[in-house]
């Protein structure tokens, strides 16, 4: 069964630190897998994006690294700052066997940097 | 570019009222989505549209969600009746394709919705 699931659920962290936040998925064939950032009341925002052959890839102060062989991703936050609270949620592109792409959604990640 | 347009931005209905929502995409964005949100959980597809047609609409509970995109453009999603379970922001969203490498999805802000 095709599932993406993060850890931890929730977070909280001091401003200027740093945290890491992980996306473990079953989903197969691979194609990408994204890192979205959803403020609250907003939509979804795309952070990176990552490939079966990429296995790290840097946005700013964030950084994601792919292992495409554990099927495990990680989106590394340097130096929080507050506007970086918000919901992170891991999206697994998988390809169905028509070669059309089905998107597969983690739950999220809630991180609330405090001052 | 303007973004993905969606209305109304909040809703409060009672049960088993009527409700609609609104969603213009990204100009040129062939595929559509309309996902559900459910507090504290990820987005949940409910309809995928490519052009004006449906390419999966498996988790749409169609004995009371209705959606279409006419022209293949703007779209709507219906609930009729509602239930109390049904509260949850809808969001929709566009890309150029369907999940490639160069097409994120760009989402709207969504439609929170209430239901007493």
């Amino acid at each position: 069964k095709n599932q993406v699931e993060q850890s931890p659920q929730s977070l909280i962290i001091l401003e200027g630190k740093n945290c890491t936040l992980q996306c473990n998925y079953t989903v197969s064939p691979f194609s990408n897998l994204r890192w979205y950032k959803q403020d609250t009341g907003r939509g979804p925002v795309s952070l990176t994006i990552m490939t079966f052959s990429e296995n790290t890839k840097s946005n700013g102060r964030y950084t994601a690294t792919l292992d495409a062989d554990t099927k495990q991703s990680s989106l590394h936050i340097t130096a929080s700052q507050l506007s970086d609270s918000a919901s992170y949620i891991c999206v697994v592109s998988g390809v169905h066997q028509t070669g059309a792409n089905n998107l597969f959604f983690g739950t999220g990640t809630r991180l609330t940097v405090i001052p | 570019e303007a973004g993905v347009a969606q209305s109304p931005r909040y809703k409060i209905i009672e049960k088993r009222q009527s409700v609609a929502f609104w969603c213009n995409p990204i100009s040129g964005h062939a595929t559509l989505y309309w996902y559900q949100q459910i507090l504290g959980q990820g987005p949940k597809l409910l309809i995928q549209f490519q052009n004006n047609g449906v390419v999966d609409d498996s988790q749409l509970p169609k004995d009371r969600f209705s959606a279409e995109r006419l022209k293949g453009v703007d779209s709507t999603l219906k609930i009729q009746p509602a239930k109390l379970e049904d509260s949850a922001v809808y969001l929709c969203a566009s890309s150029q394709r369907q999940g490639g490498k160069n097409s994120p999805l760009h989402f709207g802000n969504g439609t929170r919705l209430t239901v007493t």
